[in-house]
């Protein structure tokens, strides 16, 4: 069975640091593919990044970098140079061999002025 | 990337009643999906809509009560029936490539009264 865990339920960074949220997953599938996701108070699901599991190197996207290492099953998201607008609930999903995406519980962040 | 549109955005339904939620896509996808999202909670996945076939459901989750159709690779519809309060949540579509980035509606906020 596949698995997501993000265990950070909240975070507080101040503007312009980077902030690390921190994602594990567990799976038996050789081929998969890990994601992140924004959600706003909005309630819209913003696609930031996707890393494959066969990719050579760590997924970037403007601010945001994806720490892939795949020996320890973490896929962590760095956001760097945090905003305000940056304040909003983080998740972390997987696909497996059944091409559905399995969410974490997600991590609110909020950015301090 | 696809461009996903749901509506509507949101609704308020009575006890009782049914609410179908559309979701349309602007590019041929192979993976469409629904999920609700509760109060506070993360993303559960429903349903995958097939095309052209019955949906796949989740553990939990039923035709009687979330009927979906499919008709084409662009367009697919969710309703809630026999609604009662605890229906009441964010609806999400999404839709990607099998093995690929998925996107996501901007959701479908219901509240049943």
């Amino acid at each position: 069975a596949q698995k997501i865990t993000q265990t950070q339920p909240g975070m507080f960074v101040q503007e312009k640091e980077a902030v690390t949220l921190d994602c594990t997953y567990d799976t038996s599938d050789p081929s998969y593919g890990l994601f992140w996701y924004k959600q706003p108070s909005s309630g819209e699901m913003i696609f930031l990044i996707y890393q494959g599991s066969y990719d050579q190197q760590n997924a970037t996207e403007g601010r945001y970098s994806l720490n892939f290492q795949k020996a320890r099953k973490s896929a962590n998201l760095v956001i760097s140079a945090s905003q305000l607008g940056d304040s909003a609930m983080y998740f972390c999903a997987m696909w497996g061999n059944t091409g559905k995406l399995i969410f974490g519980q997600g991590t609110t962040l909020q950015v301090k002025p | 990337s696809a461009v996903i549109s749901q509506k509507p955005s949101r609704d308020i339904c009575q006890r009782g009643t049914s609410l179908t939620i559309q979701c349309q896509v602007d590019s041929q996808v192979t993976m469409m999906f629904w999920y609700r999202q509760q109060p506070g909670q993360s993303l559960t996945l429903i349903a995958t809509a097939n095309q052209g076939s019955e949906a796949t459901y989740e553990s939990g989750f039923v035709i009687d009560k979330f009927p979906i159709s499919r008709p084409n690779l662009t367009f697919s519809t969710l309703t809630v029936s026999n609604l009662s309060p605890e229906d009441s949540s964010i609806y999400l579509c999404s839709a990607g490539l099998w093995g690929g980035e998925q996107y996501f509606g901007p959701g479908t906020r219901l509240t049943v009264t």
